[in-house]
């Protein structure tokens, strides 16, 4: 079945470490997307990407850092400059632009 | 920039009745997209309905419908006959065309909707 697959479902890090998680999808979709979700907040974009090998910064790319080298692969690292990493990440892709996401299952994060 | 915003941080409905959520974005783009998502427990984000802003006509999907008021910039969600499987977090969100690319979408911090028995 076509799809969005995040990896983990559940992580924990620890302070001053760096940790990646994985986003593929099968859909052959061109464009991919992370978002962060904080209570209350909803959701706000930290990178996105419209074609392999491109990216671009979102509202809060400040401490993340991400690679397009494949279009069904779309990674997200956190680094140990974000300050405040513990939050639910949802990666999702689309299309085109704007037409219909689909979203992934997300991972959790927890710094401990 | 856009902004979207949902006044309703949480909303009851009894089962089998109709209920409203609220919405308001603001964008001083021409060509943009309008989307209702629903997050349950689960936490998977699940598209309800999406509305081009170009089309006049309300967008429904089964019990679930919009009221797309383009001057106003406002688009609502109306859900008929509330079933106990509706109750989630709402999301609304924006999209704009930007000459082919991808931008990504700007969310509202969502409505909570319970469905009482």
């Amino acid at each position: 079945d076509g799809g969005i697959t995040q990896s983990p479902k559940y992580l924990f890090r620890k302070e001053g470490q760096n940790v990646t998680l994985s986003c593929e999808q099968n859909l052959n979709h061109d464009a991919m997307y992370w978002y962060r979700q904080d209570p209350g907040q909803g959701l706000r974009l930290i990178y996105y990407s419209q074609i392999v090998n491109d990216f671009q910064k979102g509202d809060i790319a400040e401490g993340y850092s991400v690679s397009r080298e494949k279009k069904e692969s779309f990674p997200l690292t956190v680094t140990s400059a974000q300050k405040n990493p513990t939050a639910f990440y949802l990666c999702a892709s689309s299309i085109k632009a704007n037409t219909e996401a689909f979203f992934g299952q997300g991972t959790r994060l927890t710094v401990v | 920039a856009q902004t979207v915003t949902q006044s309703q941080p949480e909303m009851s409905v009894q089962e089998a009745e109709t209920v409203t959520l609220s919405c308001t974005y603001d964008t001083s783009e021409s060509d943009y997209y309008l989307f209702w998502y629903k997050q349950p427990p689960s936490r998977q984000m699940i598209l309800v309905i999406r509305q081009e802003a170009y089309k006049q006509q309300n967008a429904t999907e089964n019990r679930f419908s919009v009221n797309f008021q383009k001057a106003a910039k406002s688009f609502s969600l109306k859900i008929s006959d509330s079933q106990l499987g509706d109750a989630a977090m709402y999301f609304c969100a924006s999209g704009i065309w930007a000459g082919g690319g991808a931008d990504g979408l700007t969310f509202g911090k969502g409505t909570h909707l319970i469905i009482q028995p």
